[in-house]
This record gives structure tokens, C-alpha cells and sequence, in this order.
């Protein structure tokens, strides 16, 4: 059964830890991201992998930090220089079809800070 | 001005209704376009893929992109109580730019 996995599904961090979110995706996809949702403003990307042993920075990287060892895997960490952390952390993956490209999300991980 | 504006709704409509859900965007390189559905508190779910100009139909779905007006519409026919969700736009502008920018979202609920 194809998918992108996320755990954990909640996470609470105190002040000035880090934490890591995984993301495990079995899709055979080249491409993984993950993205910030908070409420009314949609989704925002952290980072995005294009390879293993690649990503960049997306639009709100501060904070963040990622790793690509494995095709099928994308951990994020939440540093505790991120200022803001509470949100709802998306992680997608994507492949190079015929005429394009589709991006499939994961479940999610609800993130808070006590 | 936002690469892509959706207007967040919220949009109320009863069973049965068509709906009609919209997004503008600015970047005329964008080609790829996608509807997302997402319910509370779950990961957005591909909905709708279309490339390019046109319309695409699949089952009560239709998406539709006007790329000279640079405008797409995701019409639901039929609504149910099931398609009350938030929906989201998204697109991109090539296979190896491999970035998507999506719309903030709108609400929709369906009343019985």
C-alpha cells in the first residue's frame, strides 16, 4: 500500500528543544517537502529535496532543518531558534510524470508548544 | 500581490447545490494546476490534476483553467454533506522547477 507516512500524528515540545518530525514516503518519488499550515494563511514550504543529498530553502526556513540520506525518507527538526513553532507540519513528495508533476501529502504532524 | 489568491470563504451551500470554487494567480509560466481537499486536521488529498488549458471532468468534479485570464475553477455538482472540506489550488510552473504555490484555502460546508 503506497503512501507517505508522518509521525508523530501530535508532538509537544518545551521551550528551547528540538524536535523531529519524520517522513517516510514508499512511493518511489524524487522530489520531498515540507510545509507549514497555520490558519488563514495556507500552506507555506520549510524545505525541499529534489534528491538525495540535496534540498533547499524555501519561503520560511529559519528555524528549520532537514536531511536527505534515503530516497524514502525526510526528517525535519524544529530548532528552538524557530520563534513560532505551533502549527500543523505537512510533508509531500512528487514525481515527474509524462506532462508534469503531482504532489501527494502525508497525514500530517500537529506540533505544539507548551 | 501573492502568486495565487483564493478567496477563504467561508462558503455554505445546501446538499444538492453546485458549487463553484476559484483561484486567480499572476505567473503566466504556471502550467500545472491541482485541486486539493482537505479535512480537518488531515493531510490535503489530491483531488483534481489538470495541465494547461482546458477542462477536466471526473465524476461530479470539473476543473477549469483559463490560462489567458489566468484563472481556474473547480466546479462540484451535486453536492453532499461529505464534500464539506477546505479545498485548495495549487500550481506549478515546470517539471524541473518543482515548486508549488498554493492558495490559502476555501471553506466549504454542505448542509443536508
Amino acid at each position: 500500500d503506497g503512501g507517505i507516512t508522518q509521525s508523530p500524528k501530535y508532538l509537544f515540545r518545551k521551550e528551547g528543544q528540538n524536535v523531529t518530525l519524520s517522513c517516510e514516503q514508499n512511493l518511489n518519488h524524487d522530489a520531498m517537502y515540507w510545509y507549514r499550515q497555520d490558519p488563514g494563511q495556507g500552506l507555506r514550504l520549510i524545505y525541499y529535496s529534489q534528491i538525495v543529498n540535496d534540498f533547499q530553502k524555501g519561503d520560511i526556513a529559519e528555524g528549520y532543518s532537514v536531511s536527505r540520506e534515503k530516497k524514502e525518507s525526510f526528517p525535519l527538526t524544529v530548532t528552538s531558534a524557530q520563534k513560532n513553532p505551533t502549527a500543523f507540519y505537512l510533508c509531500a513528495s512528487s514525481t515527474f510524470l509524462g506532462r508534469g508533476n503531482e504532489q501527494f501529502f502525508g497525514p500530517g504532524t500537529r506540533l505544539t508548544v507548551l | 500581490q501573492k502568486e495565487v489568491e483564493q478567496d477563504p470563504g467561508p462558503l455554505s451551500v445546501p446538499e444538492g447545490a453546485i458549487v463553484s470554487l476559484n483561484c486567480t494567480y499572476s505567473n503566466s509560466a504556471f502550467q500545472y494546476f491541482m485541486w486539493y481537499r482537505q479535512y480537518s486536521r488531515k493531510g490535503p488529498e489530491l483531488l483534481m490534476y489538470t495541465y494547461s488549458s482546458g477542462n477536466k471532468e471526473d465524476g461530479r468534479f470539473t476543473a477549469q483553467v483559463d490560462k489567458s485570464s489566468k484563472y481556474i475553477s473547480l466546479f462540484i455538482r451535486d453536492s453532499q454533506p461529505s464534500d464539506s472540506a477546505t479545498y485548495l489550488c495549487a500550481m506549478s510552473a515546470s517539471l524541473t522547477g518543482n515548486q508549488f504555490y498554493f492558495g490559502t484555502g476555501t471553506s466549504l460546508t454542505v448542509i443536508p
